[in-house]
């Protein structure tokens, strides 16, 4: 299986601030990840796929890159509402594996 | 719009079996994959597996972790997705969402879930 390590676990920030999130995966994915969007008691919502691409309706604050093996999403001008947990997910080989979360606070 | 609305979820005791539904709507049904995803509380979602489209037959995946015990299945007629599980464990216990994908293996739509817990 592929293992998708994502970091931090956690993290707090302010409004306004800049966020980035990572996920390194245990081998080649090829672009073939995606990140969710998870607030407390609700199902995960997806904001970007193929990398890089942002789901239709996601604000343009969110983005993604990759650099090798490792993906990161950025979150631009922190508002109140992205205050929730965040995942990675590989889809490029079976099992389609995801990253253990991370939980943004914002201050 | 779509919609995903999954039923069945509840207690069960360790080594019984549920069935779970996904009703869907909003979509032509036949065209796309369709997927189980699972995710105890507090963890992350762990992908169970998925059933084809009319076009590639319908054929079913599955993760090792619980292939031979869940089976998925869905009735085209009536737009619904099933997940059969047999031998539950206490591991088991998750809230279980349907997905549909995108044009590819991302997870655009989720359903709200349905909560299955696995106690005696």
């Amino acid at each position: 299986d592929i293992q998708m390590t994502q970091s931090p676990a956690s993290l707090s920030a302010s409004l306004g601030e800049t966020v980035t999130i990572e996920c390194l995966a245990s081998e080649d994915i090829y672009s073939n990840l995606a990140w969710y969007q998870q607030k407390p008691g609700k199902s995960p919502q997806l904001l970007i796929y193929d990398a890089s691409s942002l789901q239709d309706g996601v604000p343009s604050r969110f983005s993604g890159s990759e650099s090798g093996t490792q993906y990161s999403l950025e979150i631009n001008s922190l508002q109140s509402e992205d205050a929730a947990t965040y995942f990675c997910q590989q889809h490029h080989d079976y099992p389609f594996t995801f990253g253990s979360g991370t939980k943004l606070e914002i201050k | 719009e779509v919609k995903l609305l999954e039923s069945g979820g509840g207690l069960v005791q360790p080594g019984g079996s549920m069935r779970l539904s996904c009703a869907a709507s909003g979509f032509t049904f036949t065209d796309f994959y369709m997927y189980w995803i699972r995710q105890p509380a507090g963890k992350a979602p762990e992908w169970l597996g998925f059933i084809r489209n009319k076009a590639n037959g319908y054929t079913t995946e599955y993760n090792p972790s619980v292939k031979g015990r869940f089976t998925i299945s869905r009735d085209n007629t009536q737009n619904m997705l099933y997940l059969q599980m047999n031998t539950l464990r206490a591991e088991d216990t998750a809230t279980y969402y349907c997905a549909r994908p995108g044009i590819g293996d991302w997870f655009a739509y989720w359903g709200q879930g349905t909560l299955v817990t696995v106690s005696s």
